[in-house]
Order: C-alpha cells, then sequence, then structure tokens
C-alpha cells in the first residue's frame, strides 16, 4: 500500500486566496483525521470523519475552514479566504477503526505559506 | 478539557538510556500513545498502553499509571537516528489528542 497520500506538499498563496489540501486514505480504513501542526500549537486534530461522515469539527478554528470526504478514497480540506496566521503543516491521517489501540498513519504533509 | 504535559527539550548522550514523561488531565480515554516525527517528516506511531504498566518494543519501551495520570517513553541504547520529536497521545472517543512533544537531542 502506498500509504496516506497528500496533496500539495508545498502551497504557498497570497491572503485571501482559497487554498485546498487534498488527502487519499489508506484504502480500507474507515477514519480520516485532519491536522494542523505549529510549533506554538502543536499538532491540534481540526476535524475527523468515519465512513465519510465527518463526526468532530469542534477543532476547525473558524467558518473559513471546511472539510468534505465525498467517497472512501478522497478527503479535502478548504480554507477561504486564507490568511497568514493558517501558515502551518496540514497532516491528513488514516486509521482502521478509529481510537482503541489503532495507530494512526500520517500522510507526509502540506507545507502551507500564507502571504 | 484535555491537557498533555511533555518537557519541550530533553538531552541525552549517544549509547545511554532516556526517559521522556507525560502527564495528562483527562479521563476516560482508551489508551496513551506515542509518535516519533523527525524534522520535516509525518509523525509514525511507536506505541500503545491500554493497561497500566511497561509495553516493550526493541529498544523503546512505553509505561502507563492511570493512578498517576503519568507516562513515560524509555528509549535504551541511544542512537543519532533517535534524534527526533516525541509526541504522547490520548485516545478518547474516536478522537486522538497529542502533546506538544519532546525534541531529543542526542550528543555523540
Amino acid at each position: 500500500d502506498a500509504g496516506v497520500i497528500q496533496s500539495p506538499r508545498h502551497e504557498v498563496t497570497e491572503m485571501g486566496q482559497e487554498v485546498t489540501l487534498r488527502c487519499k486514505p489508506i484504502s480500507g480504513h474507515d477514519y480520516l483525521f485532519w491536522y494542523r501542526q505549529t510549533m506554538m500549537r502543536g499538532l491540534e486534530l481540526l476535524i475527523y470523519f468515519n465512513n465519510n461522515v465527518p463526526i468532530d469539527d469542534s477543532g476547525m478554528p473558524e467558518d473559513r475552514f471546511s472539510a468534505k470526504m465525498p467517497n472512501a478514497s478522497f478527503s479535502t480540506l478548504k480554507i477561504q479566504p486564507s490568511e497568514p496566521r493558517d501558515s502551518a503543516v496540514y497532516f491528513c491521517a488514516s486509521s482502521l477503526l478509529g481510537a482503541k489501540n489503532e495507530k494512526l498513519f500520517f500522510g507526509s504533509g502540506t507545507q502551507l505559506s500564507v502571504l | 478539557g484535555q491537557s498533555l504535559e511533555q518537557p519541550s527539550e530533553v538531552t541525552a548522550v549517544e549509547g545511554a538510556i532516556v526517559q521522556i514523561n507525560c502527564t495528562y488531565q483527562t479521563s476516560g480515554f482508551y489508551g496513551l500513545s506515542w509518535y516519533q516525527q523527525h524534522d520535516g517528516g509525518a509523525p509514525t506511531f511507536l506505541s500503545y498502553n491500554a493497561l497500566d504498566g511497561l509495553e516493550e518494543t526493541g529498544r523503546f519501551s512505553s509505561f502507563l499509571s492511570r493512578s498517576d495520570s503519568y507516562g513515560y517513553l524509555l528509549l535504551q541504547e541511544l542512537q543519532m537516528k533517535d534524534s527526533a520529536s516525541y509526541f504522547c497521545a490520548v485516545d478518547r472517543d474516536d478522537k486522538i489528542i497529542f502533546g506538544k512533544g519532546t525534541r531529543l537531542h542526542i550528543l555523540p
């Protein structure tokens, strides 16, 4: 298996622009998680899905952030409009059964820079 | 709420043993896990403790004490490649919440 695949690896954009991050989870994994990592705040859980359904989006910082999972093999995280404070590494992770002794498999991340 | 506390940095010598502590303020979680992250890389799973006690995986061991709200990761026979950040995490209600990580520096 190729593992969790994220694209793009790097994204540089200007404030106010729309940004879309993409993720393909490991085939057969029922859970998909979006995390954001910064030096100040560490790894923050933004939202997670179970069987393509958003279960908890309490970590989504603002209405500018939205996430979708239209099918079992694809998810997007969208920021519109983007702001400089959104600059971070965004990780997607998947797991077979969610928590309860299930390890997360992380993608390589998207380094987002908003100028 | 949930919070996990880890030291921000730890320094050790190659070949030695180092312990990275994690204290938490949460209840009702299933277990404590540990992840390793090298610079520029993604977090990778190391170990998981569902029950109190010690779990050993090669040079790495992890410990959990629910009564003390405490856990640790023990790394033995340190190698330079072990230089990385280490995160503890708790899982509750299908959510996995991470601490801010401990940066491990290894001296030759």
